[in-house]
């Protein structure tokens, strides 16, 4: 069955450096998204992504965070300037197709840990 | 505005049933659920859309009433596979918009 893949699975990083996540999103998906988890916490949403631009954002996503696809299949979350407080798992999920309202599926997840 | 699910935790011993529920003050178009075991990624369970549909998936069933702005979670006969933590995600709106998540319910199955 096609799967959503994150990379890598684990990111370890200096408080003010940048990380990029990588995802790749199930091959013929149309819609694509960025949420993070911080330990112990609920699922927040960070950004939504169709047809090349952003569709949607939250209050958390400020200029710190971009995304991108550069090609036909990545998708990826950059965040400069890393904070402590950004240390949390960041799941990527797509779900596709013209038909509204479909299942959303998520990778496995980066952790990311800000030292 | 978030879901508020209930209970936060419960603990069933094999073969007990158990409702999990997900209640939003905003209109809703839809209801995800979602199981998520320590460490791992929310794992797709069903989506309830407008219409107050039930679903049912092996030996667990949902429902959505949308006057209530509710669904419920039903875990029937509840296996150690079972234990996790189940989220609701909502969607105000149709177009696969991003889903807005409750805190979760801890659901811990024991022998």
């Amino acid at each position: 069955e096609p799967e959503v893949t994150q990379t890598p699975s684990h990111q370890v990083t200096q408080m003010g450096q940048e990380v990029i996540l990588r995802c790749v999103p199930i091959s013929n998906h149309l819609y694509f998204y960025w949420y993070r988890q911080i330990l112990g916490q609920k699922v927040e949403f960070l950004v939504s992504f169709y047809n090349n631009e952003i569709s949607e954002k939250s209050e958390i996503f400020d200029d710190q965070f971009s995304v991108e696809r550069p090609d036909g299949s990545n998708f990826t979350l950059k965040i400069r300037s890393t904070k402590l407080e950004d240390s949390a798992m960041y799941f990527c999920a797509s779900t596709g197709g013209q038909i509204s309202n479909q299942p959303q599926h998520f990778g496995d997840g980066t952790r990311l840990s800000i030292l | 505005q978030q879901p508020v699910q209930s209970p936060q935790a419960v603990i069933l011993r094999e073969g007990e049933d158990a409702v999990i529920n997900c209640s939003s003050s905003k209109a809703l178009y839809s209801v995800h659920w979602y199981r998520q075991k320590h460490g791992e990624a929310p794992i797709f369970l069903m989506i309830l859309l407008k219409g107050g549909e039930q679903k049912g998936h092996d030996k667990i069933s949902a429902s959505f009433n949308e006057k209530k702005q509710q669904s419920s979670l039903y875990l029937t006969a509840s296996q150690l596979s079972y234990s996790g933590t189940y989220f609701c995600g909502t969607e105000s709106r149709p177009g696969n918009t991003p889903l807005v998540f409750g805190k979760g319910t801890r659901l811990s199955v024991i022998a």
